[in-house]
């Protein structure tokens, strides 16, 4: 079946440091990696969309200097939150597309302190 | 614009009662459609999808859904509920052949046992 592994699970980094997630597609090859993050409102903003060998395209409000994604190779991407403040508190959920499906991982929960 | 409602915020239900969660798309032609369910504290799991054909589509844990094109809907079922149904099921949609999945803002379904 079609997998996705994210970790961590949760991270605590102090303000204005970065942390850095992973997103691992197993048993399917991910050629799109969609990054959201979902507000303690649980609705979900879709951060950005990365295609391999494509561009990665950003939603508005998000930014490549802000949030860097790298998606290497059908199987892997990560993404950096850099200088956390506490606006980017939240869970942040990678899903990748098998096919027109897409799968999630179980998210990263990130508190900024 | 497209976009995905689900006009339930919460929904009360006592086990073994029947249940149906709404959902409403608007797209121009027919999207694909989702349901995902995410348990407390946990990332998103699907339930079920539908692409075309038969517009009732059966899921995991005796869900099904149903698509309506008049009525732009895709609403979610359950003959019989389960306390461990509790949970927020999120219905999503998306464009063929597109990477972008709208969600709505989620039904928190509470099971009273």
């Amino acid at each position: 079946g079609a997998l996705v592994y994210q970790y961590p699970r949760r991270t605590i980094c102090k303000s204005g440091t970065s942390m850095r997630m992973e997103c691992q597609a197993v048993g399917f090859q991910a050629t799109s990696v969609a990054w959201y993050r979902q507000s303690p409102q649980k609705t979900f903003e879709l951060i950005a969309l990365s295609t391999v060998n494509s561009a990665i395209k950003y939603e508005q409000n998000f930014t490549q200097e802000k949030f860097p994604i790298s998606h290497p190779n059908l199987s892997f991407s990560s993404m950096t939150v850099l200088n956390a403040y506490l606006e980017d508190r939240g869970l942040y959920l990678c899903g990748a597309f098998g096919g027109n499906t897409l799968y999630f991982g179980a998210g990263t929960r990130l508190s900024v302190l | 614009a497209q976009s995905v409602t689900q006009p339930d915020a919460r929904v009360t239900v006592s086990e073994g009662a029947s249940l149906q969660l709404r959902c409403k798309y608007s797209y121009s032609g027919t999207p694909y459609l989702f349901w995902y369910v995410q348990y407390q504290r946990q990332g998103l799991q699907l339930l079920l999808k539908y692409y075309s054909g038969d517009p009732v589509v059966q899921g995991v844990n005796g869900f099904e859904a149903e698509f309506s094109k008049s009525d732009s809907s895709f609403h979610l079922r359950k003959a019989s509920v389960h306390w461990s149904d509790s949970a927020v099921y999120f219905c999503a949609a998306s464009i063929t052949n597109a990477y972008k999945v709208i969600f709505g803002k989620g039904t928190h379904l509470h099971v009273l046992p």
